[in-house]
């Protein structure tokens, strides 16, 4: 069965200070896609990126990058110089390409309040 | 503009007392789920349906009924509600129901807050 473990809860920071979000994940599937996404204060789930288990390049999108090891079952993600903006739920979600109904797994999620 | 429209976004309720929560979606997505976010549990699957007149259950269906009689429009049924219905709801829908298709971004909708008394 698939799962999904994001073991912080909740990560202060001052602004700029970079943080760093750990995401473990259990899969018997040899084929799978690991996602992120960010809930801001306002509730809704907002899209970050999406990676296949095939391809281990680690990505970087303005102040975000992430860090996929399958080695460790890990797809990390660090937020550089973080701002007020930043302070959200983050959300490690995981898919199993032969799961039933295509069901997407998440993490508990982390809770990050970036301070002024 | 595409989206995924739930409704209501809040919602007090008694227990016992029927109640739907609607959700639309203009994208022509095959595929639609409904999930319940709990504080440190994540986003639980309740029901998804892949099409039209196909639904099925997800990890937590207990408490809820779905349909889907048309494609755009997946609705959660709560027949009699109880406190442990108590939750934040998120509405989901994604092109494709293939087995590659778990490759697709679900987009979800912005979500309804249902407290149970």
């Amino acid at each position: 069965a698939q799962k999904v473990t994001q073991a912080q809860t909740e990560i202060s920071v001052v602004e700029k200070e970079d943080v760093t979000l750990d995401c473990v994940y259990e899969t018997r599937d040899t084929t799978y896609y690991l996602f992120w996404y960010k809930q801001p204060p306002s509730g809704e789930l907002v899209f970050l990126i999406r990676r296949n288990s095939f391809d281990e390049q680690n990505e970087i999108s303005g102040r975000y990058s992430w860090n996929f090891q399958k080695s460790t079952s890990s797809f990390n993600f660090t937020i550089t110089a973080s701002q007020v903006v930043d302070s959200a739920v983050y959300f490690c979600a995981l898919s199993e390409v032969r799961a039933a109904g295509n069901k997407l797994t998440f993490g508990g999620g982390t809770r990050v309040l970036v301070k002024p | 503009e595409a989206q995924v429209t739930q409704n209501p976004r809040y919602l007090i309720t008694v227990t016992g007392k029927k109640l739907t929560v609607t959700c639309s979606q203009n994208m022509n997505h095959e595929y639609m789920s409904w999930y319940r976010q709990d504080p440190g549990l994540g986003l639980r699957q309740i029901y998804y349906s892949m099409n039209v007149e196909v639904t099925d259950k997800g990890d937590v269906p207990e408490g809820y009924k779905v349909s889907r009689k048309e494609k755009r429009n997946f609705p959660l049924i709560l027949e009699s509600p109880s406190p442990n219905q108590t939750s934040l709801y998120f509405c989901a829908s994604k092109y494709g129901t293939e087995t590659l298709s778990g490759a697709n971004v679900l987009t979800f909708g912005a979500g309804s807050r249902l407290t149970v008394l």
